[in-house]
């Protein structure tokens, strides 16, 4: 398997455009997770997906941010308007959930986000 | 607030020895801890995973549980220069079943010293 696919690896944008990050979760797995990671706060969850159903967006710093899953192979996490204060590295991961404990994610190479 | 805490560090180590890495956390029912690697530049990638208290080992790594203290620790052993990296401590909140975020610490970069 080819693992987490995100794309792209790299974007700059200006102030105030919009920005859509997309993610391939590994086929099978049927949990997907938004992180973001800056020095100053670490690894934060954004959100997470279960069985394509939104389960958790308490993360989401504001309006300005918004995700979605179609279908089990396909997310994307969008901000708009974007602020230079967005600017992070954002992860997808994606994990098996099963009866047994632990949700052993899988990231991606990651977003890396510039807005100027 | 769930919360994990880390010594950023950074963690020397001569080549060879043990490097030892701790972690707190703050929500009593945590089920499932987990130890990932971030090389800098790139993502966390996992090595270790413990559920029970005790000891779990993994070839030179060993994680270790102590749930009445809401700690969990890393054991490198025979640490190579190659295990330079920023190790990060997550905590998942449920047991069994459903899906549920990783809390990250934000992690202790560990140098070894050739």
């Amino acid at each position: 398997d080819a693992g987490v696919i995100q794309s792209p690896r790299h974007e700059v944008t200006e102030m105030g455009q919009e920005v859509t990050l997309r993610c391939k979760p590994i086929s099978g797995h049927n949990s997907l997770f938004w992180y973001r990671q800056t020095m100053m706060r670490g690894l934060e969850l954004l959100i997470y997906f279960n069985n394509n159903v939104p389960i958790d967006d308490s993360g989401m710093p504001e309006d300005r941010f918004s995700a979605k899953m179609p279908n089990a192979s396909f997310s994307t996490l969008k901000i708009q308007p974007s602020e230079p204060r967005d600017s992070a590295v954002y992860f997808c991961a994606s994990s098996l959930q099963t009866v047994e404990p632990g949700t052993e994610a899988f990231f991606g190479q990651g977003t890396r986000l510039t807005v100027v | 607030q769930k919360e994990v805490e880390q010594n950023s560090g950074p963690l020397s180590v001569p080549e060879g020895a043990i490097a030892s890495l701790n972690c707190t956390y703050s929500d009593r029912g945590s089920q499932s801890f987990f130890w990932y690697r971030q090389y800098s530049g790139k993502s966390p990638e996992l090595i270790m995973s413990i559920y029970s208290n005790g000891d779990k080992e993994d070839g030179r790594f060993t994680a270790q549980l102590n749930k009445a203290s809401q700690y969990v620790s890393l054991l490198i052993r025979d640490s190579q220069p190659s295990d330079s990296a920023t190790y990060l401590c997550a905590v998942n909140g449920h047991g069994g079943g459903g899906a549920d975020g990783l809390t990250f610490g934000k992690g202790t970069h560990l140098i070894i010293q050739p």
